[in-house]
């Protein structure tokens, strides 16, 4: 069975840091990883998706890279800022089909002024 | 504008008190979902379906129900909800390929 896990579970950094999240699977099988944000009480936004064939995605400030021999995933932000403060989520799919998305259980960011 | 839609936002019944949860699409995506997220527990899948009339079961399904008969609509079914029901539950949609998947806002539903 798919485990995720995010490390670490929180991290505050002064605001104009660069800084990096884990996410680590156990099953190396996996089709896609995706990041994800959440705000408190919100859904979750999409930032990123990584095919199962690609090692890396970047959008804006965000770039998101994907060793599936290592079963590790990494998302680096770039100048953080205090509208970044959020919960990040990582998300794996796996199983037949890539039906199966299995989550973390979160980076809660602080990024303070 | 594309978007996952549900109802009710916030839901607080009594136990035993059967309650259906709807979730619908504007995508056209073959591909719909639901979680539930719990503090500590993160995001754990209920069910799935891979489009109309298929449906399977994900990491949590026991007490819940789904059905499929249209490709926009999924909604998740509490027959006999329980106290250990009131969670965040979230409706996703993406499509058969191989795509990022769109949440829903999320219902919160307290059972009491």
């Amino acid at each position: 069975k798919q485990e995720v896990t995010q490390i670490p579970a929180a991290l505050s950094v002064p605001e104009g840091e660069n800084l990096v999240l884990n996410c680590s699977f156990t099953d190396s099988a996996i089709y896609n990883l995706q990041w994800f944000r959440q705000d408190p009480g919100k859904g979750l936004t999409s930032l990123l998706l990584i095919q199962s064939s690609q090692r890396e995605q970047t959008s804006g400030r965000l770039n998101a890279s994907l060793d599936k021999s290592s079963g590790r995933s990494t998302l680096y932000i770039a100048a953080s800022q205090p509208g970044d403060s959020a919960t990040y989520l990582c998300a794996v799919y796996s199983g037949a089909g890539s039906y199966q998305l299995t989550f973390g259980k979160g980076t809660k960011l602080s990024v303070i002024p | 504008e594309a978007q996952v839609t549900q109802n009710p936002r916030y839901l607080i019944t009594v136990t035993g008190k059967k309650l259906t949860v709807t979730c619908s699409q504007n995508m056209n995506h073959e591909y719909m979902s639901w979680y539930r997220q719990d503090p500590g527990l993160g995001l754990r899948q209920i069910y799935y379906s891979m489009n109309v009339e298929v449906t399977d079961k994900g990491d949590v399904p026991e007490g819940y129900k789904v059905s499929r008969k249209e490709k926009r609509n999924f909604p998740l079914i509490l027959e006999s909800p329980s106290p250990n029901q009131t969670s965040l539950y979230f409706c996703a949609s993406r499509t058969g390929g191989v795509n990022e998947q769109y949440f829903g806002p999320g219902t919160r539903l307290t059972v009491t």
